[in-house]
């Protein structure tokens, strides 16, 4: 059963920083891996998807690797703002596409 | 359509009355998903579809719920007599046949069982 875990639960910044929130999966059996924002009360935002035959994506400022090997994904935030203040949650999918998700990072940037 | 779409956007229901939830995937979409999520918890998978069939409906919690979606399109879940642990965001998602399209989000209905 794939399980999904996000760390840190939660951090705090200030602005302009640099930061990697990680996320760790059980089964390496993934068909692909996502990225989602999530700011309070709204829906989810999809930010990155890397395919399991993939290392890395990147948009902008996130830059999203993925480890197979080692259940390992990590989101890479440059020079973070204070519009980056929100929760983001990884999620790996199966070949359904079902997600499962990790409990999610509250990131906090500080002006 | 553009995106994903829910309706309703919130729902306040009493406890014991039946609700349904709706879901317009993205045009040409054939996976849907439905999951719920808790205040303070993570998102929970519910169901889902490919196509009008539903190969997975392993995250159901009862027998209260079930979902339905007619013409590859459209998805409803209704909830019978509604209980106050219902109450949760549910969210719908949809992707492309091929998964590697990704996955687009609605909006959410907020249920709130009173």
């Amino acid at each position: 059963k794939q399980e999904v875990t996000q760390i840190p639960a939660a951090l705090s910044v200030p602005e302009g920083e640099n930061l990697v929130l990680n996320c760790s999966f059980t089964d390496s059996a993934i068909y692909n891996l996502q990225w989602f924002r999530q700011d309070p009360g709204k829906g989810l935002t999809s930010l990155l998807l890397i395919q399991s035959s993939q290392r890395e994506q990147t948009s902008g400022r996130l830059n999203a690797s993925l480890d197979k090997s080692s259940g390992r994904s990590t989101l890479y935030i440059a020079a973070s703002q204070p519009g980056d203040s929100a929760t983001y949650l990884c999620a790996a999918s199966g070949n359904t596409g079902k997600l499962i998700f990790g409990q999610g990072t509250t990131l906090q940037v500080k002006p | 359509g553009a995106g994903v779409s829910q309706s309703p956007s919130n729902k306040v229901t009493e406890k014991g009355k039946d609700v349904e939830l709706r879901c317009d995937p993205i045009s040409g979409h054939t996976a849907l998903y439905w999951y719920r999520q808790s205040l303070g918890q993570g998102l929970e998978f519910l169901i889902y579809f490919q196509g009008n069939s539903a190969p997975d409906k392993s995250g159901l919690p009862s027998d209260r719920f079930s979902a339905e979606r007619t013409g590859g399109s459209v998805s409803t879940l209704t909830i019978q007599r509604t209980q106050q642990e219902d109450s949760a965001v549910y969210l719908c998602a949809s992707s492309g046949m091929n998964l590697g399209y990704g996955y687009t989000f609605g909006s959410g209905t907020r249920l709130t069982v009173v």
